[in-house]
């Protein structure tokens, strides 16, 4: 497989559930993040990781917890969502953070339902 | 921190037409890039153009970096074409991408 894949691809659950995204990138980068996108809103970043470090957290909830085992897989672990997380989660890849790192290739995305 | 935004935020062409979408940002940019998001929710990447004009096919792209600007240029668009257009762009603190909020493209055969 090339580029950035992601799975399940749709995934419906309920409150009490706990799930997990997988993302794995197969273009030799070493930076990785998950994007939620919601009906009528830009594409927020949610976490970053850099040579399998966390350096951005933009105040997400606990319930969405991050791993990065190494710099080619990346997870969203999900636990006791509520119906408004309901949306399209994209992972992406990049070369190292840092100045004009070049671009940025996205998976095709994890459509969840929460019920 | 930066601002993104897209005009015009909807866009109905007839199949053949030539369009020209924006994106302006508030700040300097080391990074900007056009992506097309199809109807399956996948993000394609157009165009890594944090600067100067760049040409693939039928599209093209320009960004005036010291203007705040980039523009996107579809020439004899196909119905293929249609789905949402997004530039996203990152400033001198990394490559975490901020998004504008998209031009939805409709092209009718």
């Amino acid at each position: 497989e090339t580029g950035v894949t992601q799975t399940p691809r749709h995934l419906v659950m309920g409150m009490t559930n706990k799930k997990s995204l997988k993302c794995e990138q197969h273009l030799g980068h070493n930076a990785m993040y998950w994007y939620k996108q919601s009906a009528k809103k830009p594409l927020e970043l949610m976490f970053v990781y850099s040579l399998e470090e966390r350096v951005e957290n933009n105040s997400v909830p606990s319930r969405f917890s991050p791993e990065c085992p190494n710099s080619s897989h990346l997870f969203l672990h999900l636990h006791t969502l509520q119906p408004e997380d309901s949306a399209l989660y994209l992972c992406a890849s990049s070369h190292e953070r840092g100045l004009g790192s070049g671009s940025v290739f996205f998976g095709p995305g994890t459509r969840l339902t929460v019920l | 921190g930066i601002q993104v935004e897209q005009s015009p935020p909807d866009l109905i062409l007839q199949e053949g037409a030539n369009s020209t979408l924006r994106c302006n940002f508030s700040d300097s940019v080391n990074n900007l890039q056009w992506f097309h998001q199809n109807p399956w929710g996948q993000l394609i990447n157009l165009f890594y153009i944090p600067s100067g004009t760049k040409q693939n096919g039928r599209l093209s792209a320009t960004t005036v970096a010291t203007e705040r600007y980039s523009l996107l240029y579809i020439s004899s668009s196909q119905t293929t074409d249609s789905g949402v257009y997004f530039c996203a762009v990152s400033n001198n603190a990394g490559n975490m991408l901020t998004f504008g909020g998209g031009t939805r493209l409709m092209v009718k055969p």
